[in-house]
């Protein structure tokens, strides 16, 4: 079974530029989340989706944060401007509906912000 | 607020012998914990997770106990390998009322060969 898949691994912006992140979830798996993960944190959820309604983005900075999953499949997350403080990893999992336990995490997307 | 704490930032343990990770809580309506662990590089991966009514799962050489009157749980490794050297996550998900899934700040855990 394929993991979840994100790209790009890393990326570089200078302040103001817009980013934009890739998730591809495991196969089968209707819930997907984002996450943000600062240094020394635990990840911190930004946004889940069931299919493609967003039934919980109550932590997604709106004025500069979006988000899609428009096929109930695959995802973006999209930063436009970037700030300096956005600077973190950026972590996407999925997992089954209705699954109270596991989700499944990828590698994530380290970005750094000058 | 830090509703999910880890309050050892690391911890160093001889091989074979048990490693305890500690956690706390202060959110009496999350219904489930999880334990995650995290190689550098890597996403999350899970490990074992006990729902609040329980007070103990094992599985394997991961034991993880729940104690709800003092909002804590722990995860014993038994016993430890160099393998099992990593960042530890412990997890809480509330899944009544306004969903939550927080994670604590982690641990650092050294299995020293």
């Amino acid at each position: 079974e394929a993991g979840v898949v994100q790209s790009p691994r890393y990326k570089i912006i200078e302040k103001k530029q817009p980013v934009a992140f890739w998730c591809n979830p495991i196969s089968g798996h209707n819930t997907l989340y984002w996450y943000r993960q600062n240094l020394g944190q635990g990840p911190e959820l930004l946004i889940r989706y069931e299919n493609e309604e967003a039934v919980d983005d109550s932590q997604l900075p709106k004025d500069r944060f979006s988000a899609e999953r428009l096929k109930g499949v695959d995802s973006t997350l999209k930063i436009q401007p970037a700030e300096l403080g956005d600077s973190a990893v950026y972590l996407c999992a999925s997992s089954r509906s209705g699954s109270h336990n596991e989700q499944f995490f990828g590698p994530g997307t380290r970005l750094t912000v000058l | 607020d830090q509703q999910v704490k880890q309050n050892s930032p690391s911890l160093s343990v001889q091989e074979g012998r048990i490693s305890i990770l500690n956690c706390d809580y202060t959110n009496s309506m999350f219904d489930y914990f999880l334990w995650y662990k995290k190689y550098p590089a890597e996403g999350p991966t899970f490990l074992i997770s006990i729902s609040s009514i329980k007070d103990k799962n094992e599985d394997g050489r991961f034991t993880v106990f729940l104690n709800k009157s003092a909002k804590h749980l722990s995860l014993h490794i038994v016993p430890s390998q160099p393998g099992d050297s990593a960042v530890y996550f412990c997890a809480a998900l509330a899944t009544s009322g306004t969903y939550k899934y927080i994670f604590g700040t982690g641990t650092r855990l050294k299995v020293l060969a």
